[in-house]
């Protein structure tokens, strides 16, 4: 079965500087990978998703992730943060054994700081 | 395009009540899948529904139940309420199940007293 391990569960940053949110996978076959975001008292929006071909995935609001097959590594990144990027992010994986349903990690709370 | 759609977004029911939960996805978007958010567990995945039938289940007790209409709308029951199912449930639509990436709803947040 797949499962999904959000290395921080809080990263503290402050304002314009990078940003990078880690998240590792366990599967047996091939993944689909995601990142997504939630804002309090909302539900989560999707920043990016890796289904195959290149490695590196571009979002919306200026994040990115690398994917790393032999780190099992998906991690998020943004080269300069803002305020309003202070949020849970989610990392999730997806694959056929588990019928394509999506697992979701902890999650990591992104606080970034003036 | 109308979101996902949630309604309540706000209950608060008494133990051992039962209670439903609605759900109106995406025009078009045919799966639809409920997760239980709670601090303590994280997102926990309920169940997902494609074109009326259950298609994958979490590990959660038959007291969770769902069922998906023909318009694609779906709702969730829970019965028997117990303090532990103070939660924010969401639900999220995606045009199949194979298809990558959810849309999610606002979510309703349930408080059990």
């Amino acid at each position: 079965a797949q499962s999904v391990t959000q290395l921080d569960s809080q990263v503290p940053v402050f304002e314009e500087a990078p940003v990078e949110l880690r998240c590792n996978y366990s599967s047996s076959v091939s993944v689909y990978l995601f990142w997504y975001v939630q804002y309090p008292n909302q539900g989560l929006q999707l920043l990016l998703k890796y289904l195959s071909g290149s490695t590196l995935v571009k979002g919306i609001n200026g994040f990115e992730a690398e994917f790393n097959k032999s780190q099992t590594s998906f991690h998020l990144r943004k080269p300069s943060v803002h305020i309003s990027d202070t949020a849970e992010y989610f990392c999730a994986v997806s694959d056929s054994t588990g019928g394509f349903k999506t697992i979701f990690g902890a999650g990591t709370r992104l606080f970034v700081k003036a | 395009k109308a979101g996902v759609t949630q309604t309540p977004r706000y209950l608060i029911k008494t133990r051992g009540q039962q209670v439903t939960l609605s759900c109106s996805p995406i025009s078009g978007h045919r799966s639809v899948s409920w997760y239980q958010q709670t601090p303590g567990q994280g997102l926990q995945f309920l169940f997902e529904y494609f074109s009326e039938t259950q298609r994958n289940k979490g590990n959660f007790p038959g007291r969770f139940s769902g069922r998906q209409f023909s318009n694609s709308r779906s709702e969730m029951n829970v019965s028997t309420l117990e303090l532990g199912d103070s939660a924010l449930y969401l639900c999220a639509s995606r045009l199949q199940t194979r298809d990558y990436g959810y849309t999610f709803g606002s979510g309703t947040r349930l408080t059990v007293v």
